[in-house]
């Protein structure tokens, strides 16, 4: 059965620590993996990873996909209060009429 | 205005209502896509719309009817729907089937 399993699936942290979020994948046929954050309203896109070993960077995050251990990481430098949020991770797979793939998330907390 | 705007932000209904959810997107996008978000529960995409036809319908019930007119507008016809249909409705766009998403502000559904 595909999946998608993310963890931890919460954390809690201080501001001006790094996190690093993980996300598993089992899926048919793999094409892409997203990452969105998703405050108190809807998700909003941070990385679309498909090839393995390229980091994708933005800012303070940063995302690397391993498509052999079946895998991705996203990484939060010096996290901030407004980096509290959950974080989603989601598989484009191309092997069934399941296109789209989510995980729970993983929920953050950054205490000042 | 721009991005993805859905209305109403909040609905209550009781479960001999007809209320219809509605998705507009001014971002010049092909696809667009209706997802169910409860506690608890990874979001559950319902339909997807590539160029107005339907390329995805995830065993939702027939309570729920898609309607895409055209390529900025989607509708989420509701008829005789249950406690348990109470939930985030979110709406997304992206520029091609499957890929980086944007997400409206999502409706509020509670069915009495």
């Amino acid at each position: 059965e595909d999946k998608v399993v993310q963890s931890p699936l919460s954390l809690v942290v201080h501001e001006g620590d790094t996190v690093t979020l993980n996300c598993s994948y089992e899926v048919t046929n793999f094409r892409s993996l997203l990452w969105y954050k998703q405050e108190k309203k809807a998700p909003t896109f941070l990385f679309m990873l498909t090839s393995s070993g390229i980091e994708k960077k933005s800012g303070r995050l940063s995302s690397i996909l391993d498509k052999k251990e079946l895998f991705s990481i996203l990484n939060i430098t010096a996290t901030q209060t407004g980096d509290s949020a959950i974080y989603l991770c989601v598989i484009h797979n191309a092997g069934n009429n399941r296109k789209l793939i989510w995980g729970l998330g993983t929920s953050l907390a950054v205490n000042p | 205005e721009t991005g993805v705007t859905q209305t109403p932000r909040h609905l209550v209904m009781g479960m001999t209502n007809k209320k219809s959810l509605k998705c507009e997107q001014h971002l010049g996008h092909n696809a667009m896509y209706w997802y169910k978000q409860s506690a608890k529960k990874p979001l559950e995409l319902m339909f997807v719309y590539s160029l107005e036809e339907r390329v995805e319908n995830n065993s939702v019930p027939s309570r729920f009817s898609p309607e895409c007119p055209n390529s900025s507008h989607l509708f989420l016809h509701l008829h005789t729907l249950q406690p348990e249909d109470s939930a985030l409705y979110l709406c997304a766009s992206s520029q091609e089937a499957y890929n980086e998403q944007f997400f409206g502000p999502g409706t509020r559904l509670t069915v009495l």
